[in-house]
């Protein structure tokens, strides 16, 4: 199993472009969320799907779409990427209690 | 939304020494407890969990003790070693509610 897999690793991006951050997960679980680490900051939460089919807003919703492709993929998009949107972005997902969390996506935005 | 505080922000203990890590959290409806360790370049990582009808968990080296009237739990390491040396996060939770506490880097000394 390779768990949660998260791509690009690295992107970097000019204000205003847009970009599509993909997650898979291979072990079958329903729930996927997507979140931004900023330096000394815990993780905040900026959408979630608890389901195959339906999204919800989290903490930080503004500026970014998801989709939830299937039952394995859940992408983020920044439609036009602004300087704050650089961060960390974190992909997990959950059975029931255990977040499982991919190695992130170094987002820088020039 | 939940309100996280999580004391101290960093915390340095010589190796063998105890380390303790305390969380207060707002939300009377958080009902699932769990604390994740973050290594330098990678995603969050649960270590312990508990849940709200229980008052003390252990599991080795580790012990999560909760005090759900109070609103407050804590994360124990004894015996503490190199390997311990990570940012941990308290992370109370409801159902898909989840909120991170802003993270205490612990830095084990040899």
């Amino acid at each position: 199993n390779a768990g949660v897999t998260q791509t690009p690793k690295f992107q970097v991006l000019k204000t205003g472009q847009s970009m599509t951050l993909q997650c898979a997960q291979d072990m079958n679980h329903n729930s996927m969320y997507w979140y931004r680490q900023d330096p000394g900051m815990g993780l905040r939460l900026i959408y979630y799907s608890a389901s195959e089919g339906t999204t919800d807003k989290g903490e930080v919703p503004n500026g970014y779409n998801v989709s939830r492709l299937n039952k394995r993929e859940f992408s983020l998009r920044l439609e036009s990427a602004a300087p704050s949107q650089t961060s960390v972005y974190f992909c997990a997902s959950k059975p029931y209690d255990e977040q499982f969390f991919g190695p992130g996506t170094r987002l820088t935005v020039l | 939304g939940e309100n996280v505080e999580q004391h101290p922000s960093t915390l340095s203990v010589q190796e063998g020494d105890s380390a303790v890590i305390k969380c207060t959290y707002s939300d009377s409806a958080s009902n699932y407890f769990p604390w994740y360790k973050q290594e330098l370049g990678k995603g969050p990582q649960l270590i312990i969990d508990i849940r709200s009808n229980v008052g003390e968990k252990k599991d080795q080296r580790i012990a999560v003790t909760l005090n759900k009237t109070a609103k407050h739990f804590s994360l124990h390491i004894t015996e503490t070693q190199p390997e311990d040396s990570a940012v941990y996060f308290c992370v109370p939770a409801n159902d898909y509610k989840l909120s991170f506490g802003a993270g205490t880097t612990v830095t084990v000394r040899a």
